[in-house]
């Protein structure tokens, strides 16, 4: 079925290194993403969102890159730091339709 | 208060038990939704309102939860005849438009089902 996914369940980044974390998509009629940032204990935190109509956006510290031939998302984030340990999540909300369809996750892991 | 608000916190239930779950959104927003996020995975949707009315509850797992917001702010999540799969969190987010609006979640409410 038509689904969100990510590549890689963690990802482990030197500190001051940059981050980037990938999703994959499979409904070609969505027309808008967002990545989330959830920290433990907490619910979803909105980061950055981005529409089909643009390949690039960005926000401080972070950048989303959407590539729609094949159907690809990114997340970077620059000089990552200890406070952006969490659980990041792609999300679409399909095109004339409402929900928010997440993805399973990818843990990112600050080395010291 | 300023954001998505959700009680209780942490509700243990034992099975068979029915449960309520509160999520007050932000003040003005239209559109409610509730999820469901077991542990190391992302979140499901269960159902949205907008204003009072539902208008998509696909994801409601069976006939045993049911979810209201009778006024369009406050809404309820009720979980009857709870079972252990049932344990997870369970997160409200609001947004003021429909579609395509910043979705703003709650820190959720863990239950736990004995």
């Amino acid at each position: 079925g038509e689904s969100v996914g990510l590549h890689l369940p963690t990802l482990s980044v030197q500190e001051g290194d940059n981050s980037i974390i990938n999703c994959a998509y499979s409904n070609s009629a969505s027309d808008y993403f967002i990545w989330y940032k959830q920290e433990s204990g907490k619910g979803p935190q909105f980061i950055i969102d981005i529409r089909s109509n643009m390949d690039k956006r960005q926000g401080q510290r972070v950048t989303v890159l959407l590539n729609k031939t094949v159907k690809h998302l990114s997340l970077q984030i620059a000089a990552t730091q200890p406070g952006d340990s969490a659980v990041y999540f792609c999300a679409e909300i399909p095109n004339r339709d409402d929900k928010i369809i997440f993805g399973k996750g990818t843990r990112l892991h600050i080395l010291p | 208060g300023a954001g998505v608000s959700q009680s209780p916190r942490y509700k243990v239930a034992k099975r068979g038990q029915d449960v309520a779950l509160r999520c007050d959104p932000i003040s003005g927003h239209v559109s409610l939704f509730w999820y469901q996020q077991a542990l190391g995975q992302g979140p499901e949707f269960l159902t949205y309102f907008q204003n009072e009315a539902q208008l998509d509850k696909s994801g409601l797992p069976s006939d045993r939860f049911f979810a209201e917001r009778p006024e369009g702010s406050v809404s309820t999540l009720k979980i009857q005849r709870t079972q252990q799969e049932d344990s997870a969190v369970y997160l409200c987010a609001s947004s003021d438009q429909t579609g395509d609006g910043e979705a703003f979640f709650g820190q959720g409410t863990r239950l736990t089902v004995v």
